[in-house]
């Protein structure tokens, strides 16, 4: 059973950097064709794809993001990691992880990222 | 990007009835060398992360009961319910993973009528 889990501090300070990373479980990320995948939803809004890092290491990422956006594999943890630079209130959100392979087919419960002085 | 525009915003459905909901993509989803085409639907209830239902247009995922549809081809896609139940009742999301960035439709809402 493959299992994800966010991890990371619920407030981040303005102009900071958000960092969250996401264990998995059941499954090795290093292996297979699979896309390692962020995506975050705003405040009582949709869904926001973030970006995504293969096991081979090449990254995806959505270009409103991009200048602030860096994705990175721990193979020695079997997870990944998300990190959003020069954060602002815009950036609030519940931040999810998520495996791509047909579809977003696993998913981490998500976690919230308040940023707020 | 690929802008995703889901419709209707708000669906009132009787459980037991059946439900159908339309998403419309800004450009085409089919990918010419595999032939296929890269639209999913996913449910989101209150409190949950969202769950993937249809992949590639029309493959079930895995657990999802068959009542649960998915065709359509280019542009126009349809997620349909041939009878809802209680369990079903939440906010529907339609992506697209053609081309980077994915993107999703805003979403419908399917609600106890």
């Amino acid at each position: 059973q493959v299992q994800l889990q966010e991890a990371g501090p619920g407030l981040v300070k303005p102009s900071q950097t958000l960092s969250l990373t996401c264990t998995v479980s059941g499954n090795s990320i290093t292996s297979g064709d699979y896309y390692w995948t962020w995506i975050r939803q705003l405040p009582g809004k949709g869904l926001e794809w973030i970006g995504c890092i293969l096991s081979s290491g090449n990254t995806y990422y959505n270009p409103s993001l991009e200048s602030r956006v860096t994705i990175s594999l721990d193979t020695s943890k079997n997870h990944f990691s998300l990190r959003l630079t020069s954060v602002t209130a815009a950036d609030t959100a519940v931040y999810y992880c998520a495996r791509t392979y047909g579809g977003l087919d696993y998913w981490g419960r998500g976690t919230l990222v308040t940023v707020s002085s | 990007d690929i802008v995703m525009t889901q419709t209707p915003l708000f669906l009132p459905v009787t459980p037991g009835e059946p439900a159908s909901m339309s998403c419309r993509s800004g450009q085409s989803l089919f990918h010419s060398d595999n032939k296929k085409t890269f639209l999913d639907w996913y449910l989101q209830k209150p409190g949950q992360s969202p769950q993937l239902l249809i992949h590639t247009l029309f493959y079930r995922a895995s657990g999802v009961p068959d009542r649960f549809s998915g065709s359509g081809s280019g542009t126009n896609f349809t997620l349909k319910i041939s009878r809802v139940e209680a369990e079903d009742f939440g906010l529907y999301y339609c992506m697209q993973r053609r081309v980077f960035p994915y993107t999703f439709g805003q979403g419908t809402k399917l609600e106890i009528k």
